[in-house]
């Protein structure tokens, strides 16, 4: 596909639970970002990344959250023994240079922690 | 502290008519300003920018107003149509490729 995928769609885990939260940038962005969107709120920023370097992490609410790009390409948000007020849907977006001020969204993880 | 604030939670517009959506910031540092549209289930959508050396800058039927003095922007879009109903959130930028500071958002719902 064209666009920023990303899986799995939704999620739910138990209070305490680890989870994964994969995103597919477009090919060939340079820039990708992580934000976090509670219900009936805008986006907010999380982390970003420039190819495979993690350049700011300022927005990760607690050191439970956890980003990883290895390769440049696809990233992971992983936030362990999640907790209730994690609820909320993960959107990542992309960038083709770090330059850009248009970035392209996925649809987003939406996650519920029961 | 919010930085971008849409304090308009919602607004109903009949189909025809013009949608104006405000959106006021604090952070005089910010020097470009977003428009992006979101359907359920669906991620934002980009809509139309507009630096802060413009005021104005229009892409058809959108049109986004920037005064800077106010600290206030405005998306308009004319004629309204049905497919509009949609969140819009307005967002901002300082330093190029940095990240978007969104609004809260505005729910947008045009009747036929």
């Amino acid at each position: 596909g064209a666009g920023v995928s990303q899986s799995p769609r939704y999620k739910v885990a138990k209070r305490g639970q680890d989870v994964a939260l994969r995103c597919d940038p477009i090919s060939g962005h340079v820039s990708l970002f992580w934000y976090q969107q509670a219900l009936g709120q805008g986006p907010e920023f999380l982390t970003y990344f420039q190819n495979e370097a993690q350049l700011d992490k300022s927005g990760l609410p607690s050191d439970r959250f956890f980003a990883e790009r290895p390769e440049g390409s696809v990233s992971t948000l992983k936030i362990q023994r999640t907790q209730q007020e994690d609820s909320a849907v993960y959107l990542c977006a992309s960038s083709p240079q770090t330059g850009d001020t248009e970035a392209f969204f996925g649809q987003g993880t939406r996650l519920t922690v029961v | 502290d919010q930085q971008v604030k849409q304090n308009s939670p919602s607004l109903s517009v009949q189909e025809g008519r013009i949608s104006i959506l405000n959106c006021d910031y604090t952070n005089s540092m910010f020097d470009y300003f977003l428009w992006y549209k979101k359907y359920p289930a669906e991620g934002p959508t980009f809509l139309i920018s507009i630096s802060s050396i413009k005021d104005k800058n229009e892409d058809g039927r959108f049109t986004v107003f920037l005064n800077k003095s106010a600290k206030h922007l405005s998306l308009h879009i004319v004629p309204s149509q049905p497919g509009d109903s949609a969140v819009y959130f307005c967002a901002a930028i300082h330093n190029a490729g940095n990240m978007l500071t969104f609004g809260g958002g505005t729910r947008l719902m045009v009747k036929p």
